[in-house]
């Protein structure tokens, strides 16, 4: 298995402008996290979905960012409009079944808004 | 959930057990003690998880103290690819929620 994959792994983007970060999970992994990374905040928890349905999104920052599920193999991240202060590494992670101990990160998307 | 206390750094000598100690007095009779690791610019792994009795697997050992206040991860011969950022999280059983803290930088040196 590839393991989870996101894209862009780079991402680069003018304050202002809508930004989309994708992910596609572990085959049969019912379980999808969006976390986000700063050195001032460390490692956040964004939003998780279980069965493609957004469990709980109480991490998302604002209203500028949203998340969508809508089929097993696939999430969005999207950010519309970016900011400076978004800029960050999103990783994408993905477990087998609820509770599992294992969960999966993907190699991430650094985010730069300049 | 309940809060995890780390060193927020350790170093330790090439071929050396390392030690990583991490505090969680609060912990409930339901909440699992799991490491996670992080090397320089990858996503977070998963090492070893426990509720109470020590484990061992082929990363680590995960000593679990039988009040369950503090837990030490083990990683028996340590190498240069070992360094990285070591988060304990304790988290209730049967939940997804991952929440990471600030975690120990270890470093392995030569």
């Amino acid at each position: 298995d590839a393991g989870v994959i996101q894209s862009p792994r780079h991402e680069v983007t003018e304050m202002g402008q809508e930004v989309t970060l994708r992910c596609k999970p572990i085959s049969g992994h019912n379980s999808l996290f969006w976390y986000r990374q700063t050195m001032m905040r460390g490692l956040e928890l964004l939003i998780y979905f279980n069965n493609n349905v957004p469990i709980d999104d109480s991490g998302m920052p604002e209203d500028r960012f949203s998340a969508k599920m809508p089929n097993a193999s696939f999430s969005t991240l999207k950010i519309q409009p970016s900011e400076p202060r978004d800029s960050a590494v999103y990783f994408c992670a993905s477990s087998r079944i609820q509770g599992s101990a294992e969960a999966f990160f993907g190699q991430g998307t650094r985010l730069t808004v300049v | 959930d309940a809060k995890t206390t780390q060193p927020p750094s350790m170093d330790c000598a090439e071929g050396r057990a390392a030690n990583l100690p991490c505090n969680h007095s609060t912990i409930s009779g339901n909440e699992y003690v799991y490491w996670y690791r992080q090397i320089h610019s990858q996503g977070p792994q998963y090492i070893i998880h426990g509720l109470k009795n020590n484990e061992t697997n082929e990363m680590a050992s995960l000593i679990i103290t039988e009040d369950r206040k503090s837990s030490t991860l083990i990683l028996p011969h340590a190498t240069l690819r070992d360094t990285a950022v070591y988060y304990c999280i304790v988290r209730v059983v049967d939940t997804d929620k991952l929440i990471f803290g600030t975690g120990t930088r270890l470093q392995v040196f030569p």
